[in-house]
């Protein structure tokens, strides 16, 4: 398995602009997390999904901040419009069960300028 | 607010030592513990996990579980200078969800 997978790895756009970052599960994982990293507050839970609903959104910072998986194998963070307290590294991950190892993605390095 | 809390470090410690990386959790029902590592510009990666008060051991590594004292350790014998990085503490969520909540990490320099 290719493990997680997470485009695009670098984002750099400017205050104002719509962001989307895309995340691949590992195939027969059931759930889907999206964390933010930075240096001030760590790796933060924004959402996650079991099979494919969102169970807790309770993370998302603000209505700018969107979340989708349409099916089992993709997801979207949108945000809109960016801000450039919205730099971090956003990380996705996948498990099986809610309480084993994490898989996680190669992160999307997001610059707002 | 249920909170996994670490010392941010960094750790140094000389190479062939052995390196104490400690944890705080806040949530008494928490269940499963785990320590990922992070070397970085790299995502986080599983290293232990332990569910159980006691000591587990997988070769250099021994995680220390004390739910009295709502503590977590990893324990790196012989550290080499691969082993810097940083190391984040996560905790399971009681109440159903087991989701984790990650402390925000130490940074260990481990210096030949």
């Amino acid at each position: 398995d290719a493990g997680v997978i997470q485009s695009p790895r670098h984002e750099v756009t400017e205050m104002g602009q719509e962001v989307t970052l895309r995340c691949k599960p590992i195939s027969g994982h059931d759930y889907l997390f999206w964390y933010r990293q930075t240096m001030m507050r760590g790796l933060e839970l924004l959402i996650y999904f079991n099979n494919n609903v969102p169970i807790d959104d309770s993370g998302m910072p603000e209505d700018r901040f969107s979340a989708k998986m349409p099916n089992a194998s993709f997801s979207t963070l949108k945000i809109q419009p960016s801000e450039p307290r919205d730099s971090a590294v956003y990380f996705c991950a996948s498990s099986s069960l809610a309480n084993e190892k994490l898989f996680f993605g190669s992160g999307t390095q997001l610059s707002v300028l | 607010q249920k909170e996994v809390e670490q010392n941010s470090g960094p750790l140094s410690v000389p190479e062939g030592a052995i390196a104490s990386l400690n944890c705080t959790y806040s949530d008494r029902g928490s269940q499963s513990f785990f320590w990922y590592r992070q070397y970085s510009g790299k995502s986080p990666e599983l290293i232990m996990s332990i569910y159980s008060n006691g000591d587990k051991e997988d070769g250099r590594f021994t995680a220390q579980l004390n739910k009295a004292s709502q503590y977590v350790s990893l324990l790196i014998r012989d550290s080499q200078p691969s082993d810097s990085a940083t190391y984040l503490c996560a905790g399971s969520s009681s109440g159903g969800s087991y989701i984790p909540t990650f402390g925000r990490g130490t940074s260990l320099i481990v210096h030949p």
